[in-house]
């Protein structure tokens, strides 16, 4: 049983590119949260996905952007980069929505932005 | 909004020893609450969360925690630690199902 797989593992961007992250759920799982992870910080939530829809926003401005499929996996897009953006982004998935849910969590994607 | 305060970053200690990462939140409303555990080079596995009910919390591998209104606290115990829960731990909140906060970490360090 597959856990939570992310791609890339690394990426490098310069600034004022653009990125897109992809996240399959664990097996059975119908949804998909993404955060963002500083250097010696706790993770900070982006956005929740549930039924292909954005159901929770966390403080992050519009550049951020996702998106579901109807398989469930994600994508989380993040236009005009910021040196700012450079961090682990980490995609959970559990089942039912919610924030309450046990979120089971990928490795993650280490983002360098230069 | 909600916050969260994890007031130690690091605690180092003794293996077989017990140990207590202290976490606190502030918000007005109820809230659900979470600690994580990163190894290194590894995501966040869920130890125990907290949503309604008993304030004593039991989670996986030992870990405990207790929620306290009144002291806005869910610290995270474990009696006897083990050179394998060296990691990082982390306490979050969530408010009325929205957003979900996380603390700086606490790296625990156990020592032979």
């Amino acid at each position: 049983d597959a856990g939570v797989t992310q791609s890339p593992t690394h990426l490098i961007k310069t600034r004022g590119q653009q990125v897109t992250l992809r996240c399959s759920p664990k097996s059975g799982h119908d949804t998909v949260s993404w955060y963002q992870q500083a250097l010696g910080q706790g993770p900070q939530f982006i956005f929740q996905y549930y039924e292909e829809e954005e159901r929770q926003r966390g403080n992050f401005p519009d550049r951020f952007s996702g998106h579901q499929f109807p398989n469930y996996s994600s994508e989380l897009n993040v236009n005009a980069l910021l040196l700012g953006d450079s961090a682990l982004y980490l995609c959970a998935s559990s089942l039912g929505g919610g924030l309450q849910e046990t979120q089971y969590f990928g490795p993650g994607t280490r983002l360098l932005v230069l | 909004a909600q916050s969260v305060t994890q007031l130690d970053s690091q605690v180092p200690v003794f293996e077989e020893a017990p140990v207590e990462l202290r976490c606190n939140y502030s918000s007005s409303v109820s809230v659900y609450l979470f600690w994580y555990v990163q190894y290194p080079n590894q995501g966040l596995q869920l130890l125990l969360k907290y949503l309604s009910g008993s304030t004593l919390v039991k989670g996986i591998n030992g870990f405990e925690a207790e929620f306290n209104k009144s002291q806005t606290s869910f610290h995270l115990r474990k009696p006897s630690v083990h050179i394998s829960d060296t990691a990082e731990y982390f306490c979050a909140v969530s408010e009325y199902n929205n957003d979900m906060r996380f603390g700086a970490g606490t790296r625990l360090t156990v020592k032979p």
